[in-house]
């Protein structure tokens, strides 16, 4: 079936530092890509999405490019902030699934970044 | 515009017991979801709708049932609490399409 892969966390950076977290994906269809984010306590936020091959997805500051070629979705930042410190989310939604457009997710990363 | 509601936000339950999380929704999303979610190990689907009515499983459904009478709720109920459902349950909505999931901001449930 489909799934997410995403790296181990905790993932430690000092404010300004460069981001990449990574995420590759297997499908038999072609999905939709996500980030999200969750900040301690609360739900889950839509950080950016791209819906087919080379769609680069973007927003505070974050980037993803969905490649098709590697099947990956990988999270950059020029320049965190102690207030991107949260758990990020990689997902997919395969429309060919019977599931209405529900998610598979990764397991999640910890990001905490430090002044 | 509230967008996703769960209540309650805590809950502490003795094992057996019964109880029902609740989740409305105020954006007319046809498309409704239960996840939990446990440390280390993502989200998982438990049950899943496609419009009032009509309700199915989802990975992993053991253990509750939902129901779906108007397009605005969706309950999700736990019979007979069991310690391995101690969780973060999120519950989403969504419209046909790409947009993803609206998240409400989840109840933490604890079965001692």
């Amino acid at each position: 079936g489909d799934s997410v892969t995403q790296m181990e966390g905790p993932v430690t950076l000092s404010e300004e530092a460069f981001l990449t977290i990574n995420c590759t994906y297997t499908a038999t269809g072609y999905p939709s890509l996500f980030w999200y984010v969750q900040y301690p306590g609360e739900g889950l936020q839509l950080l950016l999405k791209a819906t087919k091959a080379d769609d680069k997805g973007s927003n505070k500051g974050f980037e993803a490019t969905y490649r098709k070629e590697t099947t990956s979705f990988h999270l950059e930042k020029g320049s965190v902030q102690v207030s991107d410190s949260a758990v990020y989310f990689c997902a997919l939604s395969d429309l060919n699934s019977n599931s209405g457009y529900a998610l598979n997710f990764g397991k999640g990363t910890s990001l905490l970044v430090t002044p | 515009n509230a967008g996703v509601t769960q209540t309650p936000k805590f809950r502490i339950l003795k094992i057996g017991q019964s109880m029902t999380l609740q989740c409305a929704q105020d954006m007319n999303h046809n498309y409704m979801y239960w996840y939990r979610q446990d440390p280390g190990m993502g989200l998982k689907l438990i049950y899943y709708s496609v419009g009032a009515g009509i309700t199915d499983k989802g990975e992993v459904p053991n253990g509750y049932n939902v129901s779906r009478s108007t397009t605005e709720d969706f309950p999700l109920r736990l019979e007979l609490a069991a310690p391995s459902q101690t969780s973060v349950y999120f519950c989403a909505s969504s419209t046909e399409g790409k947009g993803g999931l609206h998240f409400g901001d989840g109840t933490r449930l604890s079965i001692l």
